[in-house]
């Protein structure tokens, strides 16, 4: 049972315009969410990360929307640029839980192209 | 410098062979953990441990251990490796609560 799912395995957008990347999760209990980004043969990097408590966090180029009742948050990303080409990752987990563990989503590609 | 260093990068062994990941940090957090990536899915937590004398087993820990030998060093370990191990892994440490992870460059492992 995945709880957390990322149902575009693919994204290309235009330098210049704006990128969507879209994440659902099933347990309700979540309450901090995160994005990372991941170029090849290198780690996660982390992004940007909301509460439950806020449903919308910008930093920069980058905002991340948080919809409680559709349990579902987006990564926007304008203007889009190509070395923002890369693996997004979405993950969640219970954000005052001693453990930390995170639960990832499959991952979406994201191609900007000039 | 890294502040969170795997070694080693790549390796190639075959099945049966005892295996030693090793994952350093030097960013003084106290929460290590190490996650399992397989092509086309998320990370999967193996282990996570919060000192040396705290060590818990995640999501997928059947065929691995570990070792936390400082708070600044957490190894991981594939006693006898299998093919199906065969996968990237990363290490990360997190400072606390409300805090995100932070991840090493990962380790290509191939099990022939």
């Amino acid at each position: 049972d995945q709880q957390v799912k990322q149902n575009s395995p693919s994204l290309s957008v235009q330098e210049g315009r704006i990128s969507i990347l879209n994440c659902d999760y099933t347990n309700s209990m979540f309450d901090y969410f995160l994005w990372y980004k991941k170029y090849p043969a290198e780690g996660p990097t982390f992004l940007i990360s909301i509460s439950s408590i806020k449903d919308k966090n910008e930093d920069g180029r980058f905002t991340v929307f948080l919809n409680k009742s559709a349990k579902h948050l987006s990564l926007h990303i304008v203007p889009s640029q190509p070395g923002d080409s890369a693996v997004y990752f979405c993950a969640a987990s219970l954000g005052s839980s001693n453990t930390g563990k995170l639960i990832f989503g499959q991952g979406t590609t994201l191609q900007v192209k000039p | 410098d890294a502040d969170v260093t795997q070694t080693p990068r790549n390796r190639i062994t075959k099945t049966g062979k005892r295996i030693m990941l090793e994952c350093s940090q030097t960013k003084g957090h106290d929460r290590m953990y190490w996650y399992r990536q397989d092509p086309g899915l998320g990370l999967q937590l193996i282990y996570y441990s919060f000192d040396v004398k705290d060590i818990n087993k995640g999501e997928i820990s059947d065929g691995y251990s570990v070792s936390r030998q400082a708070q600044a060093k957490f190894s991981l370990s594939l006693e006898s490796a299998i093919p199906n191990q065969t996968a990237l892994y990363f290490c990360a440490t997190r400072a606390g609560p409300w805090q995100p992870q932070h991840f090493g460059d990962g380790t290509r492992l191939s099990i022939l």
